[in-house]
């Protein structure tokens, strides 16, 4: 299976920043994955990031607010833009193996102030 | 919107007991997948059921799918305080080129020793 890791872990940021999360998988894949996971709450897909094409965002969820880059076939950045205390949430990255089951790195860990 | 909804939303049991959670689905499914959530970090891929299979079994966990209801079933025989953890299950959709996942609330299960 493939490892996925994540920087930075956690961190804490004052509103009206911005945060730009990494995720890095040891295998190339195609399509990389990121979601949000608000306190108490299920996982939400934010987009999907195919390398050499924009990413495809999901409803509610804009390009200005969550910039997302995939320069190769293992790496990609998603950026939390002007930051608000409702943006605090666990962000995840996933890919796709074998025949359809995700893999998931450890998760970032957002608080903002 | 969520695809899967799990049920009960929190389980409580004790060591060594059988623990069952079910998840129920809107929309036809390309397959249906179990995950699991410790801490509120990464998800563990637990186990996928193709929409064609009706049982599979993987270690203690036993997974069912009925297709005709759109339900699931989780299955952990001889529980362990390290399954303390929340489960989440997920479906993958027939449509669109781009496969994607929606999870289910999740389920918190608690295994007291």
């Amino acid at each position: 299976s493939a490892v996925i890791s994540q920087k930075p872990s956690r961190d804490i940021c004052q509103r009206g920043t911005s945060l730009t999360i990494q995720c890095q998988v040891d295998s190339q894949v195609t399509m990389m994955f990121w979601y949000r996971q608000q306190p108490g709450q299920s996982l939400t897909l934010i987009a999907t990031a195919n390398q050499g094409s924009e990413a495809t965002y999901e409803s509610g969820f804009v390009i200005d607010k969550f910039p997302i880059s995939r320069p190769n076939l293992t790496f990609s950045t998603l950026t939390v833009s002007n930051m608000s205390p409702e943006d605090s949430s666990i962000y995840l990255c996933s890919v796709f193996q074998g025949v359809g089951e995700q893999y998931f790195g450890p998760g970032t860990r957002l608080t903002v102030t | 919107s969520q695809q899967g909804e799990e049920d009960p939303q929190a389980l409580s049991i004790q060591e060594g007991e059988n623990a069952t959670m079910n998840c129920s689905y809107k929309t036809s499914i390309n397959n249906l997948q179990w995950y699991r959530q410790n801490s509120g970090r990464g998800l563990v891929h637990l186990i996928l059921i193709r929409s064609n299979e009706r049982e599979k079994h993987s270690g203690r966990l036993r997974v069912t799918l009925d297709t005709s209801k759109k339900s699931s079933s989780l299955l952990i025989t001889a529980s362990r305080a390290a399954d303390t953890a929340s489960y989440f299950c997920a479906t993958e959709d027939i449509t669109g080129a781009n496969s994607k996942l929606t999870f289910g609330k999740g389920i918190t299960l608690s295994v007291r020793p």
